[in-house]
């Protein structure tokens, strides 16, 4: 049972490039999340998909779009990065259980964007 | 506007004592709130919950204390590890069912043998 797992681990873009980083979790959940984390900053959620199916904009989405291939997978794709889009991206999935309950984290994608 | 914030970015205590990590809030709005422990290089990981209808939640060596009249939440570890040293978060849980999570900026606890 590996849980969430996340590709690359690392990447370098220069500006205007594109990539998609990649998520997948083995433990049948239905919701799936991709957040971003910037130095003295909290995780930032971009986009979430409460279901297979269905995907839905959160706090910082501009720049970004995502994709539910199935209850698996859930990507993420830059289509011209940008410097701004430095970070290190995290997803996560979570059951469909009730308010608060745990959300699994991948061990993120360290990207630069020079 | 931070909706959630950790004002203490370290805090470095001695192997066996307490050590106390805060976190305030803003919005009376959020009604779950948990607690988040990373190390580098790794995806944060669950700790413990608490609900806005309780004022304590406990486990193990954990304890998670709310004070709605505040608006502040603090999580205790009795008695601190060093490998309990991490960067720890708390989160708000806001949107209802779909559950997105507001994180605070963290605070790196380091605990001294």
């Amino acid at each position: 049972n590996a849980g969430v797992t996340q590709t690359p681990k690392f990447q370098v873009l220069k500006t205007g490039q594109s990539m998609t980083l990649q998520c997948a979790q083995d433990m049948n959940h239905n919701s799936m999340y991709w957040y971003r984390q910037d130095p003295g900053m909290g995780l930032r959620l971009i986009y979430y998909s409460a279901s297979e199916g269905t995907t839905d904009k959160g706090e910082v989405p501009n720049g970004y779009n995502v994709s539910r291939l199935n209850k698996r997978e859930f990507s993420l794709r830059l289509e011209s990065a940008a410097p701004s889009q430095t970070s290190v991206y995290f997803c996560a999935s979570r059951t469909i259980a009730g308010v608060g309950d745990t959300q699994y984290f991948g061990p993120g994608t360290r990207l630069t964007v020079l | 506007d931070q909706q959630v914030k950790q004002n203490s970015p370290s805090l470095s205590v001695q192997e066996g004592r307490i050590s106390i990590l805060n976190c305030d809030y803003t919005n009376s709005m959020f009604d779950y709130f948990l607690w988040y422990k990373k190390y580098p290089a790794e995806g944060p990981t669950f700790l413990i919950s608490i609900s806005s209808i309780k004022d304590k939640n406990e486990d193990g060596r954990f304890t998670v204390f709310l004070n709605k009249s505040a608006k502040h939440l603090s999580l205790h570890i009795v008695p601190s590890q060093p490998g309990d040293s991490a960067v720890y978060f708390c989160a708000a849980v806001y949107g209802g069912a779909t559950n997105k999570l507001i994180f605070g900026t963290g605070t790196l606890l380091a605990v001294q043998p």
